[in-house]
Parts: C-alpha cells; structure tokens; sequence
C-alpha cells in the first residue's frame, strides 16, 4: 500500500541525539496511529490520533513524543532514546478510528539505537 | 484481556501445496478478526477481515479465511501457494477503545511463511 508514506527508513542515533519519525498519509483518513514492532515481541500500538487528537498513549515512555498537526501528517520526535528502543516503527492511518476500519501501514523507519 | 496467538512460528511449504496458518484469539464479546501479510521491508498489507456473516471470508492474493467461534480460531488458508507469498503473516483482533474514541489491534506474534520451489 503506498498510500501511507514514512521518512526515513532507516535512521541510526545515539542516545543523546534528538530525532523525528515522519508519517503521511495520502488516503484523506482521519485517524493515525503509531506501532512498535521489535524482534522478540509482537506488533504493539504506541499512539492513536483522531482528527488530529491524541485518543489514547499505550503507557508510552516520555522519550517518545508524537505530533499530529494535520490529519495527513504524523511525527515521532525521539530523545534520550535506550538500545532496546530498536526496532521497526509503522505507522498506519484509517478512515476513522472506529473498530471496524482497516488500517493502513507504511513501509517503517528501521531505528537502531546506539 | 484480549489476546491472539499463532501457534507456528515458522512455517515452509512446497509450491503448489496448500496452506494453513493456524490463529486462536481470546476476546470476550464478537470479535472483528484481521489478516495481514508483511514482505521484508514492507509495511504490513491487509489480506482480509471479518465482522459478522458468513463466516468464510474471501480476500486478496486467492486467501480466504474461516471464522469458527466455537473453536475460537480465524485460520488462514490458500490452496496453491506461490513463491512470492514468501512472508511473515500476523492476525489481529480488533475492538473499540477508550469509549469508541480508538481502534485498538492485539496483534499475533505472526507467521514467518518459506516456500521452497
């Protein structure tokens, strides 16, 4: 589905270093969320946004701080991260939050925390 | 608490053979049920769903999926398999949250399919 963009890729940092995940979404969806997907655990959901309103933080550390500014876009700004924050961060987006609509998922930013 | 569970970690079929991937969820009312396939370096990509009716469910790439209450399990299955479904498959139970304000998915810890030619 290239409906759902991410940026970068892949993206490398230190645990001092400051840096920003960005999602976007070209379907004219309402809703976005961010997921976690790591090596030895399943898939989990971090933030779910609702025109453009945080609805729900899945007990999130505080290092992980999103931004919704518009309904198309989505950040991930990261700080003071730990090495086992690495892993495959997706980001999705659906019409509306609603149970029954499908989510879409981007391609992921592969983040390896140094 | 909900919860989903696929049985089969890996799982390696001859092409042209059939397939099942086996998932069990635990969810107190109607669940709605999810597949979703992931290629390396992809997002993940639904296949299929079901909410309510019939209970065999028909969705892309020639998988469909069956929903059996009583044994608590949406199996995925296809009856030829091609290289190229060479995957990791994840199945999710989806339900309202935070007063219907979100839509939560407990994912499974997902399937990874090898196909040998």
């Amino acid at each position: 589905e290239t409906g759902v963009t991410q940026t970068p890729r892949h993206l490398v940092m230190g645990m001092t270093n400051k840096k920003s995940l960005k999602c976007e979404q070209h379907l004219g969806h309402n809703a976005m969320y961010w997921y976690k997907q790591s090596a030895k655990k399943p898939l989990e959901l971090m933030f779910v946004y609702n025109f453009k309103e945080q609805t729900e933080n899945n007990s999130v550390p505080s290092r992980f701080s999103p931004e919704c500014p518009n309904s198309s876009h989505l950040f991930l700004h990261l700080h003071t991260l730990q090495p086992e924050d690495s892993a495959l961060y997706l980001c999705a987006s659906s019409q509306t939050a609603g149970v029954g609509d499908t989510q879409y998922f981007g391609p992921g930013t592969r983040l390896t925390v140094l | 608490a909900q919860s989903v569970t696929q049985p089969d970690i890996h799982i390696t079929v001859s092409e042209g053979a059939s397939l099942e991937l086996r998932c069990n969820y635990s969810y107190g009312a109607t669940p709605y049920l999810f597949w979703y396939v992931q290629s390396p370096g992809q997002g993940l990509q639904l296949l299929l769903k079901y909410f309510s009716g019939d209970t065999l469910v028909q969705g892309i790439k020639g998988f469909e999926a069956e929903f059996k209450r009583s044994q608590s399990s949406f199996n995925l299955r296809k009856p030829s398999v091609h290289w190229s479904d060479a995957a990791e498959y994840f199945c999710a139970v989806g339900r309202p949250w935070n007063n219907n304000a979100g839509n939560m998915l407990t994912f499974g810890g997902g399937t990874r399919l090898m196909v040998k030619p």
